[in-house]
């Protein structure tokens, strides 16, 4: 099955810093959502973003397709950021079913 | 927006008994549910795809007989845990889509304990 690996898997961010998280996948997708679910293990969808670039508030995203990556980018990082980052992707064909990858614990201190 | 609601929350039990979590879709008809494990510091595993009305379909080592799953209405699907024991202990979350939609709900998530 598809791989899904995120990078990296911890970061520890002072407040109002910036940071880039990466997500590589081993197979082409015609899905791929970011999610972060916080300590209480609720999963909130940040972006549905197969391709191209989205943008929302301090959060931006990247996926390139062709070279199976997406980036997330937090910028002026807050304590509430703090939680885990999952990108999840579907394989072309596969009816919904999402494979999530490793994620990655940041930790936003003051 | 679509809300997913998941329950209990919360669960603990003895040894040897079954345990049922409920994934109701509030505010949509969900044709297709999935039901994850998460194992703590681990990432989310797909259990089992369940679409209303038929059988759920579930992926390669999850126990069909142990995890039994019932998705008899567009709103709701049951996730039951037979005969449970302590390595079942786990965080279950259910996620749900309609037919045509590219962003999926999640629940909440249930965390079973199993003493």
């Amino acid at each position: 099955g598809i791989q899904v690996e995120q990078s990296p898997p911890d970061l520890i961010l002072q407040e109002g810093a910036n940071s880039t998280l990466r997500c590589n996948f081993s197979d082409s997708v015609n899905n791929l959502q970011w999610f972060h679910q916080n300590p209480w293990g609720q999963l909130i969808n940040l972006f549905y973003i197969p391709s191209g670039t989205k943008q929302n508030g301090r959060l931006s995203a990247t996926t390139v397709a062709t070279e199976r990556y997406s980036l997330l980018y937090i910028s002026s990082s807050q304590t509430t950021d703090s939680g885990v980052y999952f990108c999840a992707v579907e394989v072309t064909g596969g009816g919904n079913k999402l494979t999530f990858g490793t994620g990655t614990q940041l930790k936003v201190e003051l | 927006g679509a809300v997913v609601s998941q329950h209990p929350s919360r669960v603990i039990c003895k040894s040897g008994t079954s345990v049922k979590i409920e994934c109701r879709s509030l505010d949509f008809q969900a044709t297709t549910m999935f039901w994850y494990r998460q194992f703590p510091k681990q990432s989310l595993m797909l259990m089992a795809t369940s679409n209303e009305g038929s059988k759920a379909t579930y992926e390669q080592g999850v126990e069909k007989d142990k995890f039994l799953i019932n998705h008899a209405s567009l709103t709701l699907s049951t996730l039951t845990v037979t005969s449970a024991h302590p390595e079942d202990s786990s965080f279950y979350i259910c996620s749900a889509s309609t037919s045509g939609a590219n962003v999926l709900t999640f629940g909440a998530g249930s965390r079973l304990t199993v003493l």
